[in-house]
């Protein structure tokens, strides 16, 4: 059974920085792209950041390029999103997915970012 | 950039009634869409892909179509655990989600 566990998120100061991560299981973590979507409050679905299964590639949205950094520690089974300078507007749930082709067959549970003074 | 929107916004429905979401795009798009649906507090559940396949274990009064600029997904007797918020995905140069159709009890 897959399993993707996100962990990192809390209260953080706009500008502050924070590091998720999402421990993964039941699959071969390293042969999948994995990728990181939000959602605001109350609002919709939005794409971040994905990362191919060897890391070599990696894309981001336009919304945080420059500012959050995607990585993967195949070794670990682990996928992480480093987030810098954030936002108000960066306040969301941020979820991991496991990737095929195009769209996401697993999302882990979310873990909450409030970007708050 | 291609945008997605999805109608209706919000629908109110009936156990067992038919109903059917739409989710156009702004520009012709391959049958790469995808339809997820999320419940209050959980996270999104993958129900269809390349427009009308069915993920495996999604029940199968679901289903999917289109091609083109215009796909619906069609769930053909509503059940009590299918009121929740459905998305539909696209990639083009990255993945699009569409804002979203609410079905709730009438």
């Amino acid at each position: 059974e897959v399993q993707l566990l996100e962990s990192g998120g809390g209260l953080v100061q706009p500008g502050g920085s924070l590091r998720l991560s999402c421990a993964a299981s039941g699959f071969t973590f390293s042969s999948y792209a994995m990728s990181w979507v939000r959602q605001a409050p109350g609002k919709g679905l939005e794409w971040v950041s994905v990362i191919s299964g060897s890391a070599n590639n990696t894309y981001y949205a336009d919304s945080v390029k420059g500012r959050f950094t995607i990585s993967r520690d195949n070794s670990k089974n682990t996928l992480y999103l480093q987030m810098n300078s954030l936002r108000a507007e960066d306040t969301a749930v941020y979820y991991c997915a496991k990737e095929v082709l195009y769209y996401f067959d697993d999302w882990g549970q979310g873990t909450l970012v409030t970007v708050s003074s | 950039a291609i945008q997605l929107t999805q109608s209706p916004s919000s629908l109110s429905a009936s156990v067992g009634d038919r109903v059917t979401i739409t989710c156009r795009a702004s520009q012709v798009i391959t049958s790469a869409l995808a339809w997820y649906q999320q419940k209050p507090g959980k996270a999104p559940k993958l129900l269809i892909y390349d427009a009308s396949s069915l993920e495996s274990g999604v029940p199968s009064r679901f289903s999917g179509s289109g091609s083109g600029t215009d796909f619906t997904l069609t769930i053909s007797s509503l059940q009590p655990e299918d009121f929740a918020t459905y998305y539909c995905q696209q990639f083009n140069t990255y993945p699009l989600f569409g804002p979203g159709t609410k079905v709730d009890i009438k």
